[in-house]
């Protein structure tokens, strides 16, 4: 079965400060999908970064960066300079590969709440 | 471009009642999933669509159905409401996979309907 943990409820930061959220997954697959999700108070997820089981590189987008390390199963994530707008809950899941058809269900985290506050 | 949009965006219910959730998946999609969001929990899967039926399921009762139509526009039903069922419902939707070897597009969800059961 698969599982996702991040064990990191809330964490506050003053904004421009950096924050790396944690994230631990469990699945006996040797092929999966590592994402992560933010959810604004308004409710709708919305899609941050993807990444596959066989591509390690870390990678940098403005400024979001992620560390995946397949040998520790943990797909970090670290926000650079915060800033208020980026409070949200923030959803790390994992996703089996599939060929064909239709995509897997994703299993998620319970979420870690970030504030930046001002 | 449209995104994924669901309706109604609030509802109350009381205990025994039925209900019925409604999803337009994003344009270009053809596979829609429906998540359960408890109050400070990630996302839990419920079932998924393609091509009108039933793909996948999670760890739901038969209490909860759903529906796929041709327009891939989807339903999601829940009978004999019990108090446990109060949640954010979210839908997703994403491009089907056929004729790719591995999967892993990201979801795109929609603000989801939140169910009050009283």
């Amino acid at each position: 079965a698969q599982k996702v943990t991040q064990a990191q409820t809330e964490i506050s930061v003053v904004e421009k400060e950096d924050v790396t959220l944690d994230c631990v997954y469990e699945t006996r697959d040797t092929t999966y999908y590592l994402f992560w999700y933010k959810q604004p108070p308004s409710g709708e997820l919305v899609f941050l970064i993807r990444r596959n089981s066989f591509d390690e590189q870390n990678e940098i987008s403005g400024r979001y960066s992620w560390n995946f390390q397949k040998s520790t199963s943990s797909f970090n994530f670290t926000i650079t300079a915060s800033q208020v707008v980026d409070s949200a809950v923030y959803f790390c899941a994992l996703s089996e590969a599939r060929s064909g058809g239709s995509n897997y269900k994703l299993t998620f985290g319970k979420g870690t709440l970030l504030t930046v506050n001002p | 471009d449209a995104g994924v949009t669901q309706s109604p965006t609030h509802l109350i219910k009381t205990r025994g009642q039925q209900v019925t959730l409604r999803c337009s998946p994003k344009s270009g999609h053809d596979t829609v999933s429906w998540y359960q969001q408890a109050l400070g929990q990630g996302p839990q899967f419920i079932f998924q669509y393609y091509e009108e039926e039933e793909r996948q399921r999670g760890n739901f009762p038969d209490r909860f159905s759903g529906h796929q139509f041709p327009n891939y526009s989807s339903e999601l039903n829940v009978n004999a409401l019990l108090l446990g069922d109060s949640a954010l419902y979210l839908c997703a939707s994403s491009p089907a996979l056929a004729g790719r070897s591995v999967g892993g597009t990201e979801a795109f969800f929609g603000q989801g309907t939140r169910l009050t059961v009283v």
